[in-house]
């Protein structure tokens, strides 16, 4: 899987945008962009995908480069509740279903 | 509806001892991933399951862990002679598909972890 670069730590206030980055130079065309988040004491748990378009949830959109080479994972207005390490993570979607390769993501505080 | 279980939440282990550790995957879920995950890091893999067969246990750092799914539903994952460097959070992560495809949509269900601190 390819390698994605994340801050270590952002910070927001509360209600406001977040735009958490990500960057993955050696992307392949077959990779899809996953975000999952950690909140603390937590397993994992999975945000959002995308292949190529911005994609949009309940949760979340993720804005993807026209190069795919960059992704950003946007959270509209930031509760308390969404500080949590974010991962940016490269999935292969031509292979069987590979397990997860985590990076050390990005911690994000929230400020009321 | 219930999400993945796993026990017990915590362990102590005096070094040198055996642990086994559970994980009770979303029914019908298909795949099942065990990770490991150290203080400060994010998780790594330590094996997968399809069903019951196990087909990928690159992950796991040395033959003292071993890891089962006999019926292809609940896992357990044990550790013999336990070491201080096996302190850490150990994941198990459920997933409805068998292939990530073109739509790569089999999103990964983790359950809370078992925190194992060896002394």
């Amino acid at each position: 899987d390819a390698k994605t670069t994340q801050p270590n730590s952002m910070e927001s206030n509360e209600e406001e945008p977040v735009h958490l980055p990500c960057n993955h130079s050696t992307i392949s065309g077959t990779d899809y962009i996953h975000w999952y988040r950690q909140l603390p004491s937590q397993g994992p748990e999975y945000v959002i995908h995308g292949l190529t378009s911005n994609v949009n949830n309940r949760m979340a959109s993720l804005a993807i480069a026209e190069d795919r080479k960059s992704s950003t994972l946007i959270l509209h207005r930031a509760t308390l509740r969404d500080a949590a390490v974010y991962y940016c993570i490269l999935r292969d979607g031509g292979s069987g279903n590979t397990p997860l390769v985590f990076g050390k993501g990005t911690r994000l505080s929230v400020i009321a | 509806g219930a999400g993945v279980s796993q026990s017990p939440r915590y362990k102590v282990a005096k070094r040198g001892q055996d642990v086994a550790l559970r994980c009770d995957p979303i029914s019908g879920h298909v795949s099942l991933f065990w990770y490991q995950q150290a203080l400060g890091q994010g998780p790594e893999f330590l094996t997968y399951f399809q069903n019951e067969a196990q087909l990928d246990k690159s992950g796991l750092p040395s033959d003292r862990f071993f890891a089962e799914r006999p019926e292809g539903s609940v896992s357990t994952l044990k550790i013999q002679r336990t070491q201080q460097e096996d302190s850490a959070v150990y994941l198990c992560a459920s997933s409805l598909a068998l292939y990530s495809g073109s739509s790569s949509y089999n999103e990964q269900f983790f359950g809370p972890g078992t925190r194992l601190t060896v002394l």
